[in-house]
């Protein structure tokens, strides 16, 4: 089955930086692949997404690119803020819609 | 659009009693509904998946007679967790998607916070 590798586990930056925070996974099946945003006790809220005939997306100050080739995909924020704070999954699907999740990164933005 | 209610948001009660947790597409049709196991801190592990009119398919190490799903309707799908003990404490999550009209996103309920004394 579908295997996802998410790092760095914990992140802190200071309010403006940048984030990253990157994937990897195993099926070169997977097509689609989502990222979260997930404060506690919520549910998971998508933030972005992109398929695999793409290889970079942008909204605003989040961006993510793929690379199939090397099976890796990473999540960018730019000019972060403290509300940006959060634990952030990225996953891989199948055609099935069955999702495979990384197992998290926490993003803390200092003031 | 495309809401995904879950009900109840937080339970507790006491060890052995059955918890029923319904997963409701408010406005499309699921043909696929997710059933999701999350422990403080760590990440969403999938416990099943259920397509309308079907048994549900179980991931490993998932015991099926203790968490019955029922899918019985293009917009509910049921989690019962069966004899529930401690251990089974736990936050769970469902997530709803059509697979006929875009395979991609799942929506996701809000969670359903079970805590057995």
């Amino acid at each position: 089955g579908e295997n996802v590798e998410q790092h760095p586990s914990t992140l802190s930056v200071q309010e403006g930086d940048s984030a990253v925070i990157k994937c990897t996974y195993s099926d070169s099946a997977s097509n689609y692949f989502p990222w979260y945003k997930q404060e506690l006790g919520k549910r998971p809220q998508l933030i972005i997404d992109i398929r695999s005939n793409v290889g970079e997306k942008k909204d605003q100050r989040i961006a993510v690119t793929l690379n199939k080739t090397a099976k890796h995909f990473s999540l960018h924020i730019t000019e972060t803020q403290p509300e940006d704070s959060a634990v952030y999954f990225c996953a891989a699907d199948t055609n099935a819609g069955k999702s495979t999740f990384g197992d998290g990164t926490t993003l803390t933005v200092k003031p | 659009g495309a809401v995904v209610s879950q009900h109840p948001s937080w339970v507790i009660c006491k060890s052995g009693t059955s918890v029923k947790i319904e997963c409701r597409s408010l406005d499309f049709q699921a043909t696929t509904m997710f059933w999701y196991r999350q422990f403080p801190k760590q990440s969403l592990m999938l416990m099943a998946t259920s397509n309308e009119g079907s048994k549900a398919t179980y991931e490993q190490g998932v015991e099926k007679d203790k968490f019955l799903i029922n899918h019985a309707s293009l917009t509910l799908s049921t989690l019962t967790v069966t004899s529930a003990h401690p251990e089974d404490s736990s936050f769970y999550i469902c997530s709803a998607t059509n697979l006929q009209t875009s395979n991609q996103p799942q929506h996701f309920g809000d969670g359903t916070r079970l805590s057995i004394l």
